[in-house]
């Protein structure tokens, strides 16, 4: 497709279950972002991929939560155990080559955690 | 945590008039950016600063990169309806590895006719 996509686009899960979210970024793009952004707030910075390498993982709330991408391309997050806090809009951006290059964002998928 | 603060939180406005936000740190940046987000979509981006003083346009709008390096506005001038929305300012510490971007929390601008 022409944008980011990102599925599901809603997600309801109970509290201790398992999530993955996934992420294809534009065609091309070598490096992928997850942010978090919670009701009413701005985004926060979760991890970013430069090709299926993580440089910076500084920003993974827990243990719980980890990101992996294969192929230079779709990229999953994964919860393990999830708790109501967890309970956020996920959003995935890519951008050709990362640095300062534009980056755009896919439409999130938003998780809520009974 | 939270390295930018953003202001005005939000802002109810008459079309037409002029919207002016800012961000700011105590810490210094090398790249400032600003996002548009409407309802149920990703962050749009508008106008990218990667220099000190730096002064952009894109149509209506109008942003500057700090001379401290430590902050950022946006104005929109001759505001319409279609400017509601959630706008964000991003930037890159000169700490960072390049990727990571800090996030304001938004100032979301309600513009009435």
């Amino acid at each position: 497709g022409a944008g980011v996509s990102q599925s599901p686009s809603n997600k309801v899960t109970e509290k201790g279950k398992d999530v993955e979210l996934r992420c294809d970024p534009i065609s091309g793009h070598t490096a992928l972002y997850w942010y978090r952004q919670s009701l009413g707030q701005g985004l926060e910075f979760l991890i970013y991929f430069q090709g299926n390498s993580a440089p910076d993982k500084s920003g993974l709330p827990s243990d719980r939560f980890s990101a992996e991408r294969t192929g230079g391309s779709v990229s999953t997050l994964t919860i393990q155990r999830t708790q109501q806090e967890d309970s956020a809009v996920y959003l995935c951006a890519s951008s050709a080559s990362g640095s300062t290059d534009t980056q755009y964002f896919g439409p999130g998928t938003r998780l809520t955690v009974l | 945590g939270q390295q930018l603060n953003q202001s005005p939180q939000s802002m109810f406005i008459q079309e037409g008039e002029d919207v002016s936000m800012n961000c700011t740190s105590s810490s210094i940046f090398n790249t400032w950016l600003w996002y548009k987000q409407e309802p149920g979509e990703g962050p749009v981006l508008l106008i990218a600063l990667y220099k000190a003083g730096e002064l952009t346009s894109n149509g209506r709008l109008t942003a500057q990169f700090g001379i401290t390096r430590k902050d950022s506005f946006l104005n929109i001038s001759a505001s319409i309806p279609s400017d509601v929305g959630i706008y964000f300012c991003a930037g890159q510490l000169l700490s960072d590895s390049w990727g990571k971007f800090q996030f304001g929390a938004g100032t979301q601008v309600v513009v009435t006719p």
